[in-house]
């Protein structure tokens, strides 16, 4: 079983349209989650970052972050054409399960292609 | 600041032949990364370092090596390439570590496209 479940997709939707992209996990060691935006052919861009449990929101963009139930999901508001890009989450625990000091290790879901149709 | 670059963008190899794949980063990260990314397993950390001159290995280490002379550039070495070596390859930089306070968090370069034949 993989450590971050991921629904690869495609994901198409209308113009103006809510979509919601989700991220489970297994390892409740987990406490920062992420959104990286990936547009096709380019390097993953931060999106969203949350610690622990809760919303938080940015312009279109609201992450929420459910650690009783190990899930972790992204909400697009008002959805634009722009936003056509694969979506990845990522997550990492407190501490460094590498072994080198303050080395941070990042568990990525496989990610999510949206597509928003004009 | 130009961020996280590579070099080169696109490359294809031969099975056997070596190369070296460059990342640099203007922003005075302690921190460096390099990932590999193939459909269906997302991206995975093949090496890392934690400042000038230190270098670990990650989840997928073998058949690569790395280096970190200086602290703003992390090279990636293929010594014998092979097709299952044929992937995606994106260099990462963060400030810190593991604060907490976001500074841990990791950008991205463009990748560079590695083709062996």
């Amino acid at each position: 079983q993989k450590e971050v479940e991921q629904d690869p997709g495609p994901l198409s939707v209308p113009e103006g349209a809510i979509v919601s992209l989700n991220c489970t996990y297994s390892n409740s060691a987990f406490q920062y989650f992420m959104w990286y935006r990936q547009y096709s052919r380019k390097g993953p861009e931060l999106l969203m970052y949350t610690y622990s449990s809760g919303n938080k929101e940015d312009g279109r963009f609201t992450a929420q972050v459910d650690k009783s139930s190990k899930y972790i999901s992204l909400f697009i508001r008002d959805s634009q054409p722009s936003d056509s890009a694969t979506y990845l989450c990522a997550m990492s625990a407190i501490r460094n399960p590498l072994g080198a000091q303050g080395a941070q290790k990042l568990v990525f879901g496989q990610g999510t292609r949206l597509t928003i149709n004009p | 600041n130009a961020g996280v670059t590579q070099t080169p963008k696109f490359r294809v190899l031969k099975t056997g032949q070596s190369m070296t794949l460059l990342c640099a980063q203007d922003m005075n990260h302690e921190y460096m990364y390099w990932y590999r990314q193939d459909p269906g397993m997302g991206l995975r950390l093949i090496h890392y370092s934690v400042g000038e001159g230190t270098t670990a290995k990650g989840e997928v280490p073998d058949g690569y090596n790395v280096s970190r002379l200086k602290k703003q550039n992390f090279l990636l070495g293929l010594e014998s390439a092979a097709p299952s070596q044929t992937s995606v390859y994106f260099c990462a930089s963060s400030y810190t570590g593991t604060s907490g306070n976001g500074n841990e968090t990791q950008y991205f370069g463009p990748g560079t496209r590695l083709l062996v034949l």
